[in-house]
């Protein structure tokens, strides 16, 4: 299993550029979750997918969409980058949506995105 | 205040050395605590949960304090490939609070 992938794994934009980052999992699980992480700010969630067919936003979603597209994946896509979009983005999911459980969260590798 | 605060450290230790960690948290309707571990440059992942009794796993012991609202990751024994940075994870209803991480660098 290869668990959660990402794609790209590094990404440099200019500004009002857009592009969709992908995200894949092999484990079955229910709920997908887009993160992205600054030095100093901890990891802070966009969007989330508790389950195939729905999409919440999160703590920043701002300049962004996402898509599940079925139950395997979840794409983010950036429609006009700006330099406050850099950073790390971290696609991760879990068999049970938040707040149910205590169930892990698997991540991908990141996607390391600078916006010029 | 921040909802989960941990001290960035860095603790540099030898090996061998015990080391503890503290984290706080600001909401007391908290329910569930984790300890995930970030290499540099790589993804989180899970270290252990943190139950209300306290649970070890290993070199590792994870302790809940509710009525001052932290929770501590002790690690004896540190080992070279202990060096990383420990995220205190809080789950309040539906959401999880990641703490910025402690970063530890064990020494020769």
């Amino acid at each position: 299993n290869a668990g959660v992938t990402q794609t790209p794994k590094f990404q440099v934009l200019k500004t009002g550029q857009s592009m969709t980052l992908q995200c894949a999992q092999d484990m079955n699980h229910n709920s997908m979750y887009w993160y992205r992480q600054d030095p100093g700010m901890g990891l802070r969630l966009i969007y989330y997918s508790a389950s195939e067919g729905t999409t919440d936003k999160g703590e920043v979603p701002n300049g962004y969409n996402v898509s599940r597209l079925n139950k395997r994946e979840f794409s983010l896509r950036l429609e006009s980058a700006a330099p406050s979009q850099t950073s790390v983005y971290f696609c991760a999911s879990s068999e049970s949506p938040p707040g149910v459980g205590r169930d892990e969260q698997f991540f991908g590798p990141g996607t390391r995105l600078t916006v010029l | 205040r921040k909802e989960v605060e941990q001290d960035p450290g860095p603790f540099n230790v030898p090996e061998g050395a015990t080391v503890a960690f503290n984290c706080t948290y600001s909401n007391s309707a908290s329910q569930s605590f984790f300890w995930y571990r970030q290499d540099c440059r790589k993804e989180p992942k899970l270290l252990m949960s943190v139950y209300s009794s306290g649970n070890e796993d290993g070199r590792f012991t994870a302790q809940l304090n509710r009525a001052s609202q932290y929770i501590s990751l002790l690690i004896r024994d540190s080992k070279l490939s202990d060096s990383a940075t420990y995220l205190c994870v809080v789950q309040t209803q539906s959401k999880l609070t990641f703490g910025t991480g402690t970063r530890l660098q064990v020494t020769l």
